[in-house]
């Protein structure tokens, strides 16, 4: 069962562009969505996390939109860089039914970046 | 602090062998997660504990497959007999119960 349904498989991007990447969920019970960033060979690397009582949050060029009603949150990437060129994983978990990080993983995005 | 700790980090072993993979959680953290990466099946969590204590083993996908965590600073993810279809890479997280996970380097397994 697809818990977590990710969208696009593939993307590539100019450089300065703008990166987005949708993801939708089922369980309504799942309130902490974090994104992952992984770079070949490496273990996934935590980016930037949402709970739902927020629509937006910000690091840096990274921006994590959320949309409760509709069950969808995204990533965009701003002024993306060649650096950024990786494979991009939402994930969902419900801590408050004590489920802590037990995440339920998106299929991935592989961004690139290109100049 | 070095990070979560792997090993080892590539595996090549013989169909029907047993395969022990390690991890070292980050020091202080009290939840460890054992997940799988293929390209099929994408990243799945195996098993995952709290205060050394299984607490979800439900994606276990075998009795082939066990996990231990004897202490607060080691837990084993073993094989016992080792199949082809078991390739792929496994990573180890651990985290804080309502902190962020945090991921070893993963050790890819190849069952030949």
């Amino acid at each position: 069962q697809q818990q977590v349904k990710q969208s696009p498989q593939s993307l590539i991007v100019q450089k300065g562009g703008i990166s987005i990447i949708n993801c939708a969920y089922e369980n309504t019970a799942f309130d902490y969505f974090p994104w992952y960033q992984q770079f070949p060979g490496k273990g996934p690397a935590l980016l930037i996390a949402i709970r739902p009582d927020v629509s937006e949050k910000k690091e840096g060029r990274f921006t994590i939109s959320f949309n409760k009603s509709a069950k969808q949150f995204s990533l965009h990437i701003m002024d993306s860089q060649p650096g950024d060129s990786a494979t991009y994983f939402c994930a969902a978990a419900e801590r408050g039914r004590g489920g802590g990080n037990k995440l339920t993983f998106g299929t991935g995005t592989q961004l690139k970046v290109e100049l | 602090d070095a990070g979560v700790i792997q090993s080892p980090r590539h595996e090549v072993t013989e169909m029907g062998q047993e395969v022990t993979l390690r991890c070292k959680p980050i020091s202080g953290h009290n939840s460890l997660f054992w997940y799988r990466q293929t390209m099929m099946r994408g990243l799945e969590l195996l098993i995952y504990f709290n205060n050394n204590v299984p607490i979800d083993d439900s994606g276990m996908p075998e009795d082939r497959f066990s996990a231990k965590m004897p202490n607060a600073s080691f837990s084993t993810l073993k094989i016992q007999p080792s199949e082809p279809r078991d390739s792929a890479v496994y990573f180890c997280a651990s985290s804080l119960v309502a902190g962020d996970a945090f991921f070893g380097q993963g050790t890819r397994l190849t069952v030949v």
